[in-house]
C-alpha cells in the first residue's frame, strides 16, 4: 500500500480557470477528507464522503467548489472560475470505517497558485 | 459547530526543555482530540490522540491532558530534541461517521541546540 495519492502535486492557473484535483485514498478506507491549508495555518475542513455519499459539506464552501466520490474509491475537488484566494495546498485524507481508529492518513497534497 | 483555539503560535526552546501547547474547544459534545505533527513541506502525522473516557495519555516523551470541564487540553512535550522541530496541530471532533476533524492553526515549535 503506498498511502494516500494526491496528483497533481502542483497546478498553476490562471484566474477564472477551472481546476480539478484527485485524490485515491489508501485501499480499504472508506472515509475519505478534503481540506485547504494555507500558509501559517491549520488544516480547514472542506467535505467528507463516506463511501460514495458526501456526508458532510463546510459552510465556508463556496459553490465554485464540488466534490465527488462516484464509485466510492477515488475522489476529485474541482474549482470552477478560480480567484486568487484560492491559492492553497487541498489535501486529501482518509481512514478506516471502524470506530476505534481516529488517525487521518493525510496525502501529499496538491499546491493551487492562481495567477 | 466545533472551533479550536490553539496557543501559543510559536514556541523556542533550548533542547532538552520541556515544551507545552494548549488547546480550547468549543463543542463540548466532541470527544476526540488528536495531534498532528507537520514538518517543513510534509503531510501531517499524528502523533498521539486522546478520547472524552481519559484524562492523560503517555507515548515515550509525549503525552497529552485533557480537562472536559474547562473544555482544553495540551501537548507536553519533555527532552525536547531538534527532530522535534514543526509545526503541531491539534484538532477536535465528534468519532462517528459523518463529522469532520476540526484543526487549530498550529504552533510552531524551534528547538535549538
Amino acid at each position: 500500500d503506498t498511502g494516500v495519492s494526491q496528483n497533481p502535486r502542483h497546478k498553476i492557473t490562471k484566474r477564472g480557470q477551472n481546476v480539478t484535483f484527485r485524490c485515491d485514498p489508501i485501499s480499504e478506507h472508506n472515509r475519505l477528507y478534503w481540506y485547504r491549508q494555507t500558509l501559517g495555518q491549520g488544516p480547514e475542513f472542506l467535505t467528507y464522503f463516506q463511501n460514495e455519499a458526501q456526508l458532510e459539506k463546510s459552510r465556508l464552501l463556496s459553490d465554485r467548489f464540488s466534490a465527488e466520490r462516484p464509485k466510492g474509491s477515488f475522489s476529485t475537488l474541482e474549482i470552477q472560475r478560480t480567484e486568487q484566494g484560492d491559492s492553497a495546498m487541498y489535501l486529501c485524507a482518509s481512514r478506516p470505517g471502524t470506530m476505534n481508529t481516529g488517525e487521518l492518513f493525510f496525502g501529499e497534497g496538491s499546491r493551487l497558485t492562481v495567477l | 459547530g466545533e472551533n479550536v483555539e490553539q496557543h501559543p503560535s510559536t514556541l523556542s526552546v533550548q533542547e532538552g526543555d520541556s515544551a507545552v501547547i494548549k488547546c480550547t474547544y468549543s463543542d463540548s459534545a466532541s470527544n476526540y482530540f488528536p495531534w498532528y505533527k507537520q514538518e517543513l513541506g510534509k503531510r501531517p502525522q499524528l502523533i498521539i490522540d486522546i478520547r472524552s473516557n481519559v484524562g492523560e495519555k503517555k507515548d515515550q516523551r509525549i503525552a497529552v491532558t485533557l480537562n472536559k470541564t474547562a473544555k482544553h487540553f495540551s501537548l507536553h512535550i519533555t527532552e525536547t530534541q531538534p527532530e522535534d522541530s514543526a509545526v503541531y496541530f491539534c484538532a477536535a471532533s465528534l468519532n462517528q461517521a459523518g463529522t469532520a476533524l476540526i484543526f487549530g492553526k498550529g504552533t510552531t515549535l524551534s528547538v535549538s541546540s
